[in-house]
């Protein structure tokens, strides 16, 4: 069963930065390299919003136009783990950023973790 | 992007109650879409994708319909744990997007 756990949330100033982390378990070495992943948030009360996204190999990223420039999306395959690298951040990247699994770059996604508050407040 | 628009926004229904959640893309999406289920303070929870193809371990009472840009979610018979936010999502087109979400509550 693979399981996603997301860290790093927490309260940054408006302008700061935060380095969001997602450790991947129940894939095996072979089998994590092989999937895209991404990164949707959730603002307080509000809807998902997909955010950013990677291919397997990590050869390739994509970013929603709010964050273009300001976010990016790496990974690690030795170590089953996913990152969002957030810099310039804005009150309105306040949110609940979860990682999450499907087939493809844009895809469904069958597997989340459990999300991770970011509060970009002064 | 394409642009997903569900209707009510919100819902109330006794338990027992037969459910129809809407969704409508923007432009046509064939059979690309996905319904999750989301209660506070948890994950979404994928219940349908392909339209009308059901997660494993999701309960039958719940089924998908449509093509093209009109899809609904079905509840057949309400249950106590099914009072949530529901989802659509296209993920016809990049970059998949969401619908606002339709919140079922307890009538």
């Amino acid at each position: 069963e693979v399981q996603l756990l997301e860290s790093g949330g927490g309260l940054v100033q408006p302008g700061g930065s935060l380095r969001l982390s997602c450790a991947a378990s129940g894939f095996s070495g072979f089998t994590f390299r092989t999937y895209a992943l991404s990164w949707v948030r959730q603002a307080p009360g509000k809807g998902l919003e997909w955010v950013s996204a990677i291919d397997g190999s990590g050869d390739f990223t994509y970013y929603a136009d709010s964050v273009k420039g300001r976010f990016t999306i790496s990974r690690d395959n030795s170590n089953n783990t996913l990152y969002l690298q957030m810099d310039s951040l804005r009150a309105e990247d306040t949110a609940v950023y979860y990682c999450a699994k499907g087939e493809a770059v844009t895809t469904n996604y069958n597997y989340w973790g459990q999300g991770t508050l970011v509060t970009v407040s002064s | 992007d394409i642009q997903m628009t569900q209707s009510p926004s919100t819902l109330s229904a006794f338990v027992g109650d037969r459910v129809t959640i809407t969704c409508r893309a923007s432009q046509t999406i064939s059979r690309w879409l996905a319904w999750y289920q989301q209660k506070p303070g948890k994950a979404p929870n994928l219940l349908i994708y392909l339209a009308s193809s059901l997660e494993s371990g999701v309960p039958s009472r719940f089924s998908g319909s449509g093509s093209g840009t009109e899809f609904t979610l079905t509840i057949s018979s309400l249950q106590p744990d099914d009072f949530a936010t529901y989802y659509c999502q296209q993920y016809s087109a990049f970059p998949g997007t969401f619908g606002q979400g339709t919140k079922v509550e307890i009538k």
